[in-house]
């Protein structure tokens, strides 16, 4: 099975700070990757998909980049708003669906 | 819109079984693959399972195989996921969620989540 890997686990930022989050692959998933954003108690919400396609309604801070076996998540100027756990998901082995063990974003 | 809403959840024995449904409104059900996804306390997202438009194919994690079915009745826009033998380490936060696409994507839309707890 596809194991994925994100880091850091935990990442401590500020109010307009420039937040990058990796996401790598046991092996190649082309473009099949998804990003997640999730609050607290809440469900997850789609952030990207296909590794940089931006879901409809996300606010363009936030951009995806990646191919292959690395893959990142970029949000400029964080937002007090973006403060949540960032989930990485890869959909190209058919039948599994692969989550990321997470990146909780903190206010520094 | 999109809606989706999970039920049957609540606390069961070791050995016990439970059905969750998931009532889905808004979309064509049997246009989409569905997937159950869940989350223990305070740990992260984990794939449970998907099944395709029409029901004939379905997919589990290893952690679930030959434990649990998931099954939809597209005439009545409901998703079901039948959990039996059920362990503590099936304790969690079960979602429903929606493919973004007929094909193998990422999902677009979930519920509220049920919870499940196996304990004595």
């Amino acid at each position: 099975d596809i194991q994925m890997t994100q880091s850091p686990s935990t990442l401590s930022a500020s109010v307009g700070d420039r937040v990058t989050i990796t996401c790598r692959a046991s092996q190649s998933i082309s473009s099949w990757l998804a990003w997640y954003q999730q609050k607290p108690g809440k469900a997850p919400n789609l952030l990207i998909y296909k590794a940089s396609s931006l879901e409809s309604g996300v606010p363009s801070r936030f951009s995806g980049s990646g191919s292959g076996t690395e893959f990142t998540l970029t949000i400029n100027s964080l937002q007090p708003d973006d403060f949540a756990t960032y989930y990485c998901q890869q959909y190209n082995t058919y039948s599994r669906g692969t989550f990321g063990q997470g990146t909780k974003v903190e206010i520094k | 819109e999109v809606h989706l809403l999970e039920s049957g959840g609540g606390l069961v024995q070791p050995g016990g079984s439970l059905r969750l449904s998931c009532a889905a409104s808004g979309f064509t059900l049997s246009s989409y693959i569905m997937n159950w996804v869940r989350q223990a306390p305070g740990k992260g997202l984990e794939w449970v399972s998907s099944i395709t438009g029409g029901g004939g194919s379905t997919y589990y994690a290893d952690s679930v195989k030959g434990r649990f079915t998931i099954s939809r009745d597209n005439s009545k826009n409901t998703l079901y996921l039948q959990m039996n033998s059920l362990r503590a380490e099936d304790t969690a936060v079960y979602y429903c969620a929606k493919s973004r696409s007929s094909g193998w994507s990422a999902t677009d839309s979930w519920g509220q989540g049920t919870l499940v707890t196996v304990s004595p």
